[in-house]
């Protein structure tokens, strides 16, 4: 089966405007996470979606992001009011099972996002 | 208290050497530890994982070892390749409420024949 995939796989914006991530999991995997990675960091978690719990937001850097996730598959991270910090690769993961603990995540190839 | 501490934030070592990579963590909730495995251009992948109540699990030339009391756990590579040439985070995460993890900040090994 296809594993995590993510669009676009590159993204140049300017400054100010506002850009959307897409995520498609892996089919059947009730948990969705989104990471970002800046250069020379690790892995910064943004959000987390299980199901039709309300999702896990506490990683969201700013009211400029949001991030949704359509009839428990899809998801889309928007950034309003894009800033030269928000560069990064942001990562997508999903996992058969959330709250247990010891489900792997798997991650797609991530969307370069370069801010000009 | 949420962080994992990583080191060497790079590693260079000889094709047949044993390449070893420390983590420590504050929180004592967090109760799995898996480290990932990054290649260029690519997203992580899960290389191994361990639960806090072993202090040391192996696969192939992979071991992680433990120690609960020290809040510290290590990732070891045995006979290191060239192929092994990757990025590698540790990460940790509570499981009673969410899976979602905590990564340190990477250790890029490089593997020289």
């Amino acid at each position: 089966g296809a594993g995590v995939s993510q669009s676009p796989s590159n993204k140049v914006t300017e400054k100010g405007k506002d850009v959307e991530l897409r995520c498609d999991p892996i089919s059947g995997h009730t948990a969705l996470y989104w990471y970002r990675q800046s250069l020379g960091q690790g892995l910064e978690f943004l959000i987390y979606f299980q199901g039709n719990s309300a999702p896990d937001k506490s990683g969201l850097p700013s009211d400029r992001f949001s991030a949704e996730r359509t009839g428990g598959s899809v998801s889309t991270l928007t950034i309003q009011r894009t800033q030269q910090e928000d560069s990064a690769v942001y990562l997508c993961a999903s996992s058969l099972v959330a709250g247990s603990s010891y489900n792997e995540q798997f991650f797609g190839p991530g969307t370069r996002l370069t801010v000009l | 208290q949420q962080q994992v501490k990583q080191s060497p934030q790079s590693l260079i070592v000889q094709k047949g050497g044993i390449s070893i990579i420390n983590c420590a963590y504050e929180n004592t909730a967090f109760d799995y530890f898996p480290w990932y495995q990054q290649f260029p251009g690519k997203g992580p992948a899960l290389l191994i994982a361990i639960r806090p109540d072993v202090s040391e699990k192996k696969e192939g030339r992979f071991t992680i070892s433990f120690n609960k009391s020290a809040k510290q756990f290590s990732l070891h590579i045995m006979d290191s390749q060239p192929g092994d040439s990757a990025t590698y985070f540790c990460a940790a995460s509570m499981g009673y409420n969410t899976d979602k993890l905590i990564f340190g900040t990477g250790t890029r090994l490089q593997v020289f024949p």
